[in-house]
């Protein structure tokens, strides 16, 4: 696609459950990042992949989330055992990080999931 | 650590009036990108502009323009003949030259625009 996807959309879950959140970057790009953005914190960076690899995963906030990235293309991120503190909506942004085009670092962002622990 | 600050959590204008969002940041580095997101009730974060430190002159983009003053540390967006469509949360971004570790974005709090029509 011409764009960021992610999905699901929305995604309501129970306290404790596990859940994924997809992201489908742009094709070519070699970046990918995901952010948090909630009332409390505002737009928080998580974790961000040069190629499949992770060089800065500072922002996980805690040993409960993990992402990997496959094929230098798709990313999962995974939140086991939710909390309602970890409700939010994540988003997804890629960029292509080499080049000679000017906008290589510009980071063009997903629509985000919406995520709701009860 | 770099940190990026938004005074006005709120502003509006009447439509097809100028408005200015302002956009101040701390940084020790000396080459760095900066950028305005847009956020409508939508979510889809929409890259607004960017500018790159090094160069001295201020980016434009139709009717988005930004005041960048280096030594002050200022990025602000000004939106002429502001229209219906440009109501949204507005975002300030910084981001490190570096690629090698740096790449994420540091972002303001926001500030909400209304358009009055």
């Amino acid at each position: 696609g011409a764009g960021v996807s992610q999905s699901p959309s929305n995604k309501v879950t129970e306290k404790g459950k596990d859940v994924e959140l997809r992201c489908d970057p742009i094709s070519g790009h070699t970046a990918l990042y995901w952010y948090r953005q909630s009332l409390g914190q505002g737009l928080e960076f998580l974790i961000y992949f040069q190629g499949n690899s992770a060089p800065d995963k500072s922002g996980l906030p805690s040993d409960r989330f993990s992402a990997e990235r496959t094929g230098g293309s798709v990313s999962t991120l995974t939140i086991q055992r939710t909390q309602q503190e970890d409700s939010a909506v994540y988003l997804c942004a890629s960029s292509l990080n080499f080049g000679l085009r000017v906008d290589r670092e510009t980071q063009y962002f997903g629509p985000g999931t919406r995520l709701l622990v009860l | 650590a770099q940190t990026v600050t938004q005074s006005q959590p709120e502003m509006s204008v009447q439509e097809a009036e100028t408005v200015t969002l302002s956009c101040t940041y701390d940084t020790s580095e000396s080459d760095y990108y900066l950028f305005w997101y847009k956020q409508p009730p939508s979510r889809q974060m929409i890259l607004v502009i960017r500018q790159e430190a090094y160069k001295q002159q201020n980016a434009t983009e139709n009717r988005f323009s930004v005041n960048f003053q280096k030594a002050a540390k200022s990025f602000s967006l000004k939106i002429s003949d502001s229209q219906l469509g440009d109501a949204a949360m507005y975002f300030c971004a910084y981001r490190s030259i570096s690629n090698f570790g740096n790449e994420k974005l540091t972002f303001g709090t926001g500030t909400r625009l209304t358009i009055i029509p």
